[in-house]
């Protein structure tokens, strides 16, 4: 099993729509997990942590089920410019190096 | 405050040569991370150091690959006699010393082409 998956997609949805995005995890002793965002082949960019309680950054809302090993992406009204593939990220406890999920992507339509 | 800096951006090498790509971390940033990315996957981790030390191996290929951050200079990713699945998107990221604070910021990275 990998340690980060997540559905490749793509996801195809049109100017506005709301789009939602699933990553599970193996490891319950990872501690850290974030959202990465890449284009077309360029280097990764954070998007946002997530935390237990959920966090929300403008039209982003990310969510952690730590039970279910389980980590959600919320993207509303969405724009042309948020194609990419989003990445699910963790690390395990006592390890910085961060696990990437092979990614989710996104083709936003006009 | 310039971001992480990868240099070559674009490498290209015949089967048999050797590959240096070099990364200057961000000012500040004493931990520097290197990933491979295939063509259609995801990114891979390889190795983690500090300055002058490997912490973290455990993704590197056992043979060819070796790397090296030291005391003065940019990090530096070496891959001996190359062959053409080594052909991918090298990318490295750098992060602040301090403990918990596990976010990267990577560079452009390099794209390696072995002929």
């Amino acid at each position: 099993r990998k340690e980060v998956e997540q559905d490749p997609g793509p996801f195809n949805v049109p100017e506005g729509a709301t789009v939602a995005f699933n990553c599970t995890y193996s490891n319950s002793a990872s501690q850290s997990f974030f959202w990465y965002r890449q284009d077309c082949r360029k280097e990764p960019k954070l998007l946002m942590s997530v935390y237990s309680s959920g966090n929300e950054d403008g039209r982003f809302t990310a969510q952690l089920n730590r039970a279910s090993q389980y980590i959600s992406l919320l993207i509303r009204d969405s724009k042309l410019s948020d194609s990419a593939t989003y990445l699910c990220v963790v690390n395990k406890e006592g390890r910085r190096a961060l696990t990437f999920g092979s990614g989710t992507r996104l083709q936003v339509q006009p | 405050n310039a971001g992480v800096m990868q240099n070559p951006r674009h490498l290209v090498r015949r089967r048999g040569q050797e590959a240096r790509l070099r990364c200057s971390p961000m000012k500040g940033h004493s931990h520097v991370y290197w990933y491979r990315q295939l063509p259609e996957e995801g990114l891979k981790f390889m190795v983690y150091l500090q300055k002058e030390n490997i912490i973290d191996e455990s993704g590197m290929p056992k043979e060819r690959f070796s790397a090296e951050f030291p005391k003065e200079g940019p990090s530096i990713l070496r891959i001996q006699q190359v062959v053409r699945g080594d052909s991918a998107a090298y990318f490295c990221a750098s992060s602040p010393p301090s403990q918990g604070n596990e976010k990267l910021f990577f560079g452009s990275g390099t794209q390696l082409s072995v002929l």
